[in-house]
Protein backbone atom coordinates (compact mmCIF):
# COMPACT_ATOMS: atom_id res chain seq x y z
CA UNK A 1 0.00 0.00 0.00
CA UNK A 2 1.12 3.26 -1.08
CA UNK A 3 1.37 6.07 1.63
CA UNK A 4 0.26 9.36 1.11
CA UNK A 5 1.27 12.31 3.37
CA UNK A 6 -0.57 15.39 3.08
CA UNK A 7 0.43 18.91 4.96
CA UNK A 8 -0.35 20.88 6.43
CA UNK A 9 -3.14 18.76 8.94
CA UNK A 10 -4.74 21.54 10.17
CA UNK A 11 -5.39 25.33 8.49
CA UNK A 12 -7.35 28.22 10.00
CA UNK A 13 -7.18 31.23 7.57
CA UNK A 14 -8.99 34.45 7.29
CA UNK A 15 -11.89 35.01 4.25
CA UNK A 16 -10.02 36.06 0.81
CA UNK A 17 -6.46 34.81 1.61
CA UNK A 18 -4.85 31.93 -0.87
CA UNK A 19 -3.91 28.69 0.42
CA UNK A 20 -1.98 25.47 -0.38
CA UNK A 21 -2.36 21.87 0.46
CA UNK A 22 0.42 19.72 -0.47
CA UNK A 23 0.04 15.98 -1.01
CA UNK A 24 3.42 13.70 -1.55
CA UNK A 25 4.22 10.20 -2.24
CA UNK A 26 7.74 8.38 -2.51
CA UNK A 27 5.94 6.46 -4.86
CA UNK A 28 4.03 6.61 -8.70
CA UNK A 29 0.36 6.66 -9.37
CA UNK A 30 -1.33 5.83 -12.23
CA UNK A 31 -4.32 9.12 -11.33
CA UNK A 32 -5.05 11.04 -8.12
CA UNK A 33 -8.12 12.27 -7.11
CA UNK A 34 -8.85 15.03 -4.49
CA UNK A 35 -12.03 14.91 -2.42
CA UNK A 36 -13.67 17.05 -0.30
CA UNK A 37 -15.67 16.17 2.92
CA UNK A 38 -18.13 17.97 5.23
CA UNK A 39 -18.68 16.84 8.82
CA UNK A 40 -21.84 14.32 9.33
CA UNK A 41 -21.03 13.48 5.36
CA UNK A 42 -19.43 11.38 3.31
CA UNK A 43 -16.20 12.85 0.74
CA UNK A 44 -17.03 14.11 -2.65
CA UNK A 45 -15.01 14.55 -5.51
CA UNK A 46 -13.40 17.33 -6.74
CA UNK A 47 -11.03 16.33 -9.65
CA UNK A 48 -8.97 13.40 -11.11
CA UNK A 49 -5.58 13.96 -12.81
CA UNK A 50 -4.35 11.61 -14.53
CA UNK A 51 -0.92 12.64 -16.56
CA UNK A 52 2.35 13.96 -15.17
CA UNK A 53 2.40 17.87 -15.02
CA UNK A 54 -1.24 18.08 -15.06
CA UNK A 55 -2.98 21.49 -14.49
CA UNK A 56 -7.26 21.65 -13.35
CA UNK A 57 -8.76 24.32 -12.79
CA UNK A 58 -12.45 24.19 -10.51
CA UNK A 59 -13.39 27.65 -10.22
CA UNK A 60 -11.16 28.90 -7.56
CA UNK A 61 -9.50 25.65 -6.84
CA UNK A 62 -6.50 24.93 -8.95
CA UNK A 63 -5.41 21.49 -8.95
CA UNK A 64 -1.60 20.25 -10.25
CA UNK A 65 0.12 16.84 -10.76
CA UNK A 66 3.56 16.57 -10.44
CA UNK A 67 5.31 15.58 -13.39
CA UNK A 68 6.56 12.41 -11.77
CA UNK A 69 3.17 11.23 -10.85
CA UNK A 70 4.32 11.17 -7.17
CA UNK A 71 3.28 14.18 -5.87
CA UNK A 72 0.00 16.77 -6.15
CA UNK A 73 -1.27 20.56 -4.96
CA UNK A 74 -4.39 22.14 -4.55
CA UNK A 75 -4.08 25.92 -4.50
CA UNK A 76 -7.42 27.92 -3.43
CA UNK A 77 -7.25 31.83 -4.49
CA UNK A 78 -9.93 34.14 -2.10
CA UNK A 79 -11.29 31.68 0.10
CA UNK A 80 -14.17 32.02 0.76
CA UNK A 81 -16.23 30.29 4.32
CA UNK A 82 -17.82 27.69 1.95
CA UNK A 83 -14.87 26.27 1.31
CA UNK A 84 -14.39 25.32 4.91
CA UNK A 85 -13.96 21.51 5.06
CA UNK A 86 -11.37 18.38 4.91
CA UNK A 87 -9.61 17.97 1.91
CA UNK A 88 -8.53 14.47 1.10
CA UNK A 89 -6.60 13.39 -1.76
CA UNK A 90 -6.24 9.65 -3.01
CA UNK A 91 -3.83 7.71 -5.34
CA UNK A 92 -4.83 4.79 -7.33
CA UNK A 93 -2.76 1.69 -7.33
CA UNK A 94 -4.47 -0.81 -10.12
CA UNK A 95 -3.83 -4.38 -10.78
CA UNK A 96 -5.69 -3.95 -14.60
CA UNK A 97 -8.15 -2.69 -16.29
CA UNK A 98 -11.40 -1.21 -13.70
CA UNK A 99 -9.45 -3.19 -10.78
CA UNK A 100 -7.88 -0.61 -8.73
CA UNK A 101 -7.45 0.12 -5.00
CA UNK A 102 -7.24 4.57 -3.86
CA UNK A 103 -5.05 4.94 -1.22
CA UNK A 104 -6.77 8.07 1.04
CA UNK A 105 -4.24 10.79 2.93
CA UNK A 106 -5.16 11.69 6.17
CA UNK A 107 -6.43 14.79 5.18
CA UNK A 108 -6.39 18.79 5.51
CA UNK A 109 -8.81 20.41 7.85
CA UNK A 110 -9.17 23.96 6.37
CA UNK A 111 -11.47 26.62 8.40
CA UNK A 112 -12.27 29.68 6.19
CA UNK A 113 -12.78 32.11 8.97
CA UNK A 114 -15.99 34.81 7.72
CA UNK B 1 -31.53 9.88 -8.35
CA UNK B 2 -29.17 7.25 -8.17
CA UNK B 3 -27.58 7.30 -4.76
CA UNK B 4 -25.79 5.07 -2.07
CA UNK B 5 -27.36 4.65 1.50
CA UNK B 6 -26.09 2.78 4.69
CA UNK B 7 -27.70 1.66 7.70
CA UNK B 8 -28.05 1.84 10.44
CA UNK B 9 -26.67 5.61 10.49
CA UNK B 10 -25.54 5.27 14.33
CA UNK B 11 -25.10 2.04 16.11
CA UNK B 12 -24.34 1.00 19.80
CA UNK B 13 -22.93 -2.42 20.27
CA UNK B 14 -20.92 -4.18 23.04
CA UNK B 15 -17.79 -6.15 22.96
CA UNK B 16 -18.22 -9.40 21.22
CA UNK B 17 -21.64 -9.07 19.47
CA UNK B 18 -22.32 -9.41 15.72
CA UNK B 19 -22.67 -6.20 14.16
CA UNK B 20 -23.90 -5.59 10.26
CA UNK B 21 -23.46 -2.39 8.32
CA UNK B 22 -25.51 -1.91 5.27
CA UNK B 23 -24.81 -0.74 1.92
CA UNK B 24 -27.03 -0.68 -1.07
CA UNK B 25 -26.60 1.62 -4.38
CA UNK B 26 -28.54 1.89 -7.19
CA UNK B 27 -25.79 3.09 -9.34
CA UNK B 28 -25.57 -0.29 -10.60
CA UNK B 29 -21.97 0.09 -10.22
CA UNK B 30 -19.62 -3.48 -10.32
CA UNK B 31 -17.33 -1.85 -7.74
CA UNK B 32 -17.80 -1.31 -3.91
CA UNK B 33 -15.42 -0.35 -1.24
CA UNK B 34 -15.99 0.08 2.44
CA UNK B 35 -13.43 2.43 5.02
CA UNK B 36 -13.08 3.14 7.98
CA UNK B 37 -12.43 6.80 9.37
CA UNK B 38 -10.72 7.54 12.27
CA UNK B 39 -8.72 10.62 13.83
CA UNK B 40 -5.45 10.48 13.01
CA UNK B 41 -5.75 7.72 10.43
CA UNK B 42 -7.69 9.47 7.61
CA UNK B 43 -9.91 6.53 5.43
CA UNK B 44 -8.42 3.14 5.38
CA UNK B 45 -9.96 0.30 2.97
CA UNK B 46 -11.51 -3.06 4.98
CA UNK B 47 -12.87 -4.45 2.00
CA UNK B 48 -13.62 -4.11 -1.70
CA UNK B 49 -15.37 -5.58 -4.36
CA UNK B 50 -15.26 -5.70 -8.28
CA UNK B 51 -18.70 -7.83 -8.92
CA UNK B 52 -21.02 -10.13 -7.77
CA UNK B 53 -19.30 -12.97 -5.92
CA UNK B 54 -15.86 -11.02 -6.15
CA UNK B 55 -14.50 -9.75 -2.19
CA UNK B 56 -11.24 -8.87 -1.44
CA UNK B 57 -9.13 -7.93 1.77
CA UNK B 58 -7.90 -4.16 1.93
CA UNK B 59 -5.60 -2.92 4.52
CA UNK B 60 -7.44 -3.39 7.52
CA UNK B 61 -9.72 -6.50 7.30
CA UNK B 62 -8.95 -8.36 10.13
CA UNK B 63 -12.25 -8.56 12.32
CA UNK B 64 -14.35 -7.74 9.44
CA UNK B 65 -15.98 -9.89 6.23
CA UNK B 66 -18.43 -9.09 3.51
CA UNK B 67 -20.56 -11.01 1.10
CA UNK B 68 -21.42 -9.52 -2.84
CA UNK B 69 -24.53 -11.96 -3.89
CA UNK B 70 -26.02 -9.67 -6.07
CA UNK B 71 -24.99 -5.97 -7.99
CA UNK B 72 -26.67 -3.23 -5.16
CA UNK B 73 -25.45 -4.67 -1.85
CA UNK B 74 -22.31 -4.91 -0.05
CA UNK B 75 -22.60 -5.66 3.86
CA UNK B 76 -20.14 -5.39 6.25
CA UNK B 77 -20.22 -7.81 8.93
CA UNK B 78 -17.82 -7.48 12.49
CA UNK B 79 -18.05 -11.11 13.66
CA UNK B 80 -16.95 -10.18 17.23
CA UNK B 81 -17.04 -6.32 17.82
CA UNK B 82 -13.97 -4.74 19.88
CA UNK B 83 -13.60 -1.40 21.01
CA UNK B 84 -10.46 -0.78 18.76
CA UNK B 85 -13.56 -1.44 15.39
CA UNK B 86 -15.46 1.85 17.09
CA UNK B 87 -14.95 3.98 14.49
CA UNK B 88 -16.97 6.14 11.32
CA UNK B 89 -17.51 3.59 8.13
CA UNK B 90 -17.83 4.51 4.86
CA UNK B 91 -19.61 2.55 1.85
CA UNK B 92 -18.91 3.78 -1.83
CA UNK B 93 -19.13 2.80 -4.83
CA UNK B 94 -17.83 3.25 -8.12
CA UNK B 95 -18.37 2.37 -12.04
CA UNK B 96 -15.53 0.07 -13.87
CA UNK B 97 -13.11 2.18 -15.89
CA UNK B 98 -11.28 1.19 -18.62
CA UNK B 99 -7.66 0.76 -18.58
CA UNK B 100 -5.61 2.53 -15.74
CA UNK B 101 -8.54 5.21 -15.41
CA UNK B 102 -9.85 5.81 -12.04
CA UNK B 103 -13.23 6.07 -11.57
CA UNK B 104 -15.12 8.43 -8.97
CA UNK B 105 -15.86 6.90 -5.80
CA UNK B 106 -19.17 7.82 -4.65
CA UNK B 107 -19.65 7.60 -0.43
CA UNK B 108 -22.80 7.04 1.32
CA UNK B 109 -23.35 9.19 4.36
CA UNK B 110 -21.26 7.29 6.82
CA UNK B 111 -22.18 4.91 9.93
CA UNK B 112 -20.90 5.40 13.07
CA UNK B 113 -20.23 2.52 15.57
CA UNK B 114 -19.83 2.45 19.07
CA UNK B 115 -18.50 -0.99 20.60
CA UNK B 116 -18.57 -0.79 24.83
Amino acid sequence: TQLLEQSPQFLSIQEGENLTVYCNSSSVFSSLQWYRQEPGEGPVLLVTVVTGGEVKKLKRLTFQFGDARKDSSLHITAAQPGDTGLYLCAGAEGSGAGSYQLTFGKGTKLSVIP
Amino acid sequence: DAEITQSPRHKITETGRQVTLACHQTWNHNNMFWYRQDLGHGLRLIHYSYGVQDTNKGEVSDGYSVSRSNTEDLPLTLESAASSQTSVYFCASSESMAGWLTGELFFGEGSRLTVL
